[in-house]
C-alpha cells in the first residue's frame, strides 16, 4: 500500500520550455502532497507544500511564478516548471501524506530535468 | 520553525558491524520520527518510524530510540550487509510539517 506515482522520470529539453511534472497517489487519498529538489548527494529541500483544493504554501527562497503547483484532487499533484533554464536542472521528487498524525510522507520515484 | 541536525554525514563500517546515526530536533512539539533509505537514483523509502509517547522501537536489524528531555533520536544498524549501503534520512515532523535532516551516506564494506 501507500504508493506514488510521478512522471516523467526523466526529462531533457531546451532553455525556455515549461515541463509539468505529476505526482498521484494510487491506493490511498492524499490531503497533502510536497515538493522537493535534490542537488547530487544533498538533502530533500522543501519547495512548497499543497493541500487540495487550496493554493501552495512554496518555502522561503523559491518563486511561486516560476514552480506551478495545483493540487486539484486528491490524488494528484502537479509541478509545473516555467520557462525552466538550465539552472533548473536538479532531480524534483514529490510526496505524499493522508494528513492524518503519526503519519510518514510517501514518495515518488522522482523525475530527473535536464534543460540544454 | 522545525530545525533537524543529523550527524555524522558519512560513515563507513565494516560488514557485520554496527552503524548508529543520530539526530536533534529543534521544536519540543514534534511527535513523529521517521527515517528514510535512500540508494543511488531511488526513491527515499521509510524504514522505520517512532512516535514521540515511545522510546525505543526494533524491527529486525534495524532500531531507533528516542530521548525527548533531549530531543534526540538514533537510528541503530546491527549485522550491516553491503546491501546497508545507502543514504539514510531521519525527519522530525507535526502533522503535516516534516523536517529533514541532512542526510547520512552509509558505506558498508565487505
Amino acid at each position: 500500500g501507500a504508493v506514488v506515482s510521478q512522471h516523467p522520470s526523466w526529462v531533457i529539453c531546451k532553455s525556455g520550455t515549461s515541463v509539468k511534472i505529476e505526482c498521484r497517489s494510487l491506493d490511498f487519498q492524499a490531503t497533502t502532497m510536497f515538493w522537493y529538489r535534490q542537488f547530487p548527494k544533498q538533502s530533500l529541500m522543501l519547495m512548497a507544500t499543497s493541500n487540495e483544493g487550496s493554493k501552495a504554501t512554496y518555502e522561503q527562497g523559491v518563486e511561486k511564478d516560476k514552480f506551478l503547483i495545483n493540487h486539484a484532487s486528491l490524488t494528484l499533484s502537479t509541478l509545473t516548471v516555467t520557462s525552466a533554464h538550465p539552472e533548473d536542472s536538479s532531480f524534483y521528487i514529490c510526496s505524499a501524506q493522508t494528513g492524518r498524525m503519526y503519519q510518514p510522507q510517501h514518495f515518488g520515484d522522482g523525475t530527473r530535468l535536464s534543460i540544454l | 520553525g522545525e530545525n533537524v541536525e543529523q550527524h555524522p554525514s558519512t560513515l563507513s563500517v565494516q560488514e557485520g558491524d554496527s552503524a548508529v546515526i543520530k539526530c536533534t530536533y529543534s521544536d519540543s512539539a514534534s511527535n513523529y520520527f521517521p527515517w528514510y533509505k535512500q540508494e543511488l537514483g531511488k526513491r527515499p523509502q521509510l524504514i522505520i518510524d517512532i512516535r514521540s509517547n515511545v522510546g525505543e522501537k526494533k524491527d529486525q536489524r534495524i532500531a531507533v530510540t528516542l530521548n525527548k528531555t533531549a530531543k534526540h533520536f538514533s537510528l541503530h544498524i546491527t549485522e550491516t550487509q553491503p546491501e546497508d549501503s545507502a543514504v539514510y534520512f531521519c525527519a522530525a515532523s507535526i502533522v503535516a510539517d516534516m523536517r529533514f535532516g541532512a542526510g547520512t551516506r552509509l558505506t558498508v564494506k565487505p
